[in-house]
Parts: structure tokens; C-alpha cells; sequence
């Protein structure tokens, strides 16, 4: 059964740093393209950043320069590097596998999400 | 950036009713659309892809249409487990989402 689990979340003031992680279970996440996409409270779903399975990453233009993406093979978990927070990258992250077609970027599996709030 | 419009915001339906919802792309996407549901609490669940094939386990009842820059979900009998939040995706470039459609009781 394909599992994802997020953590990390949690209250950060602006400019500072977080680093969300994805443990994933039921398939390989060096397999996979995986993606974060994040939800702000009460509102709707934004892409955030992709690794592809050859290790290119992209990210969305609103958090370039300031989000890595990375992944641990071995312990078959991705990452979401954060730092330079904002107001306005306050939401719920969740993680996703892409899929069903490989090579696309839309979401077959998705974790519970993990909470950031940026506030002072 | 692909802006993806869904109309109307708040659908109002009763069980056993079809509902029909709709998505714009401000280009073309081809059939690069999916379409996900999601439910207070939870992650959004992938219900369409290829703008008409649906997801493994999801109902007959959901269907999907459309290709280039108008699309649609049809809900053909709407069940109570149904009223939820819907959101339009394309993946023809980097993807983008459409606002959402809530489906509620009428």
C-alpha cells in the first residue's frame, strides 16, 4: 500500500528556515517524480516543486531561490528545504507522487500535509 | 503560467441529481487535465486524468470531457459522499490549478 507521511511543519518567524520531510512506503521514491504542493489556509492548491527520478528539480516561480527540493534514497524520503520564509508561504504542505503517467506532473498519491505558519 | 478558471464557485445540488462542472485554461492544454476531490480534512483524491480517463477505483458516475481549453466534470447521480471540493489541474505545462467548485447540499 502506498503511504506518505509529512512532518516537520511548525511556526517560524519571517526569514527564517524549515525543513519539511516525506517518508514514503509501498514504492520507491527514487523511482518517482515527486512533488510538494501546498494549500494556504482556506484557499486552493498551488504546485510547488518537482524532483524527477535523474535528480533534475523545479520549483514554482514564487518560491525559486529560496526552496530545495532533495531526496534520501536510502531512507526513501524527500525534502523541502525552506528558507527565507514569507507571510504568504504560510499553508499546509503536503507531498505527492507523480503519477499515473510518468513523465507528467499531476498527483496520484498525496500525504496528510504538514501545517507551516510564518509569523512573528 | 496556465490560468485555470472553474465556474461556478458554489454548485448546489441534491443527491441523485447530475452536476456539472466546469474548467477553463487561459491556452491550450490539450487533454492534459485532471480533476481532484477533496473533502474537509483531507487530501485531494485524483478522480480524472487525460481529461477523461478515470483514476483506479473511482465510480462510473464521475465522467470527464473536454480537451484544449474547455472541459468538464459531470457527477451523473450525485451521492452524499459526493459534496465535497473540486479542483481542475493541467499539466500541460507546469501545473496549475483552478480555484475550485464546491458541491453542496442544495
Amino acid at each position: 500500500e502506498v503511504q506518505l507521511v509529512e512532518s516537520g511543519g511548525g511556526l517560524v518567524q519571517p526569514g527564517g528556515s524549515l525543513t519539511l520531510s516525506c517518508v514514503a512506503s509501498g514504492f520507491t521514491v527514487g523511482n518517482n517524480y515527486m512533488s510538494w504542493v501546498r494549500q494556504a489556509p482556506g484557499k486552493g492548491l498551488e504546485w510547488v516543486s518537482v524532483i524527477h527520478s535523474g535528480g533534475n528539480t523545479y520549483y514554482a516561480d514564487s518560491v525559486k531561490g529560496r526552496f530545495t527540493i532533495s531526496r534520501d534514497n536510502p531512507k526513501n524520503t524527500l525534502y523541502l528545504h525552506m528558507n527565507s520564509l514569507r507571510a504568504e508561504d504560510t499553508a499546509l504542505y503536503y507531498c505527492a507522487r507523480d503519477g499515473p503517467i510518468v513523465g507528467a506532473t499531476l498527483f496520484d498519491y498525496w500525504g496528510h500535509g504538514t501545517l507551516v505558519t510564518v509569523s512573528s | 503560467e496556465i490560468v485555470m478558471t472553474q465556474s461556478p464557485a458554489i454548485l448546489s445540488v441534491s443527491p441523485g441529481e447530475r452536476a456539472t462542472l466546469s474548467c477553463r485554461a487561459s491556452q491550450g492544454v490539450s487533454s492534459n487535465l485532471a480533476w481532484y476531490q477533496q473533502k474537509p480534512g483531507q487530501a485531494p483524491r485524483l478522480l480524472i486524468y487525460g481529461a477523461s480517463t478515470r483514476a483506479t477505483g473511482i465510480p462510473a458516475r464521475f465522467s470527464g470531457s473536454g480537451s484544449g481549453t474547455e472541459f468538464t466534470l459531470t457527477i451523473s447521480s450525485l451521492q452524499s459522499e459526493d459534496f465535497a471540493v473540486y479542483y481542475c489541474q493541467q499539466y500541460n505545462g507546469w501545473p496549475t490549478f483552478g480555484q475550485g467548485t464546491k458541491v453542496d447540499n442544495k
